[in-house]
């Protein structure tokens, strides 16, 4: 069964920590993108990789961190520097570079202690 | 950079009736225009998707129409069924992957 999985659906990060937020997919997808989606609003891009080792900011990308050393996994790194990381976060992939995100994970929620 | 304007944010309308949102965007070069639906709790979903060489498309109770000069482009949910409440959000991408969002629109079906 193809898909995109996250995880931890629930992570809960103290002050002037790192945390990192898992993606991985099955779907031989060459494009990965990590967006942030708060209450009321729409999603909001952070970073985007259209190829294995190569990745580029979104819209919002400061405080956080991605790599791409696997096609198939697109972690994302949420740092010290993010002051306001409670969200909503999802990953997203597409079956090729240019294309829109056409698949989506089930999200990892993530709250400040 | 381009910005999309989603209206209206919350829609209630009798099962049955039809359902319209509209989105207007700003950036002219703009030439994909996605539509996603997304279930309480779960993921969003590409239910639709236009791009700038056609004016209208259509799939089952579901049509996207897009008026380039006007910059805006709409949604249409013929026959509206319970299952179809959930928020929808449409966005706007000049290519590379980057698509801007609205800010969605919470559609409630009434049986």
């Amino acid at each position: 069964d193809g898909g995109i999985t996250q995880s931890p659906k629930y992570l809960f990060r103290k002050e002037g920590q790192n945390v990192t937020l898992s993606c991985e997919q099955n779907l031989n997808h060459d494009a990965m993108y990590w967006y942030r989606q708060d209450p009321g609003q729409g999603l909001r891009l952070i970073y985007y990789s259209q190829i294995v080792n190569d990745f580029q900011k979104g819209d919002i990308a400061e405080g956080y961190s991605v790599s791409r050393e696997k096609k198939e996994s697109f972690p994302l790194t949420v740092t010290s520097a993010q002051k306001n990381p409670t969200a909503f976060y999802l990953c997203a992939s597409s079956p090729r570079t240019g294309l829109q995100p056409q698949h989506f994970g089930d999200g990892t929620r993530l709250s400040i202690l | 950079g381009e910005n999309v304007e989603q209206h209206p944010s919350t829609l209630s309308v009798q099962e049955g009736d039809s359902a319209v949102i509209k989105c207007t965007y700003s950036d002219s070069a703009s030439n994909y225009f996605p539509w996603y639906k997304q279930e309480l709790g779960k993921r969003p979903q590409l239910i639709i998707d236009i791009r700038s060489n056609v004016g209208e498309k259509k799939d089952q109770r579901i049509a996207v129409t897009l008026n380039k000069t006007a910059k805006h482009f709409s949604l249409h949910i013929t026959e509206t069924q319970p299952e179809d409440s959930a928020v929808y959000f449409c966005a706007a991408s000049r290519g590379a992957g980057k698509s801007t969002f609205g800010d969605g629109t919470t559609l409630t079906v009434k049986p």
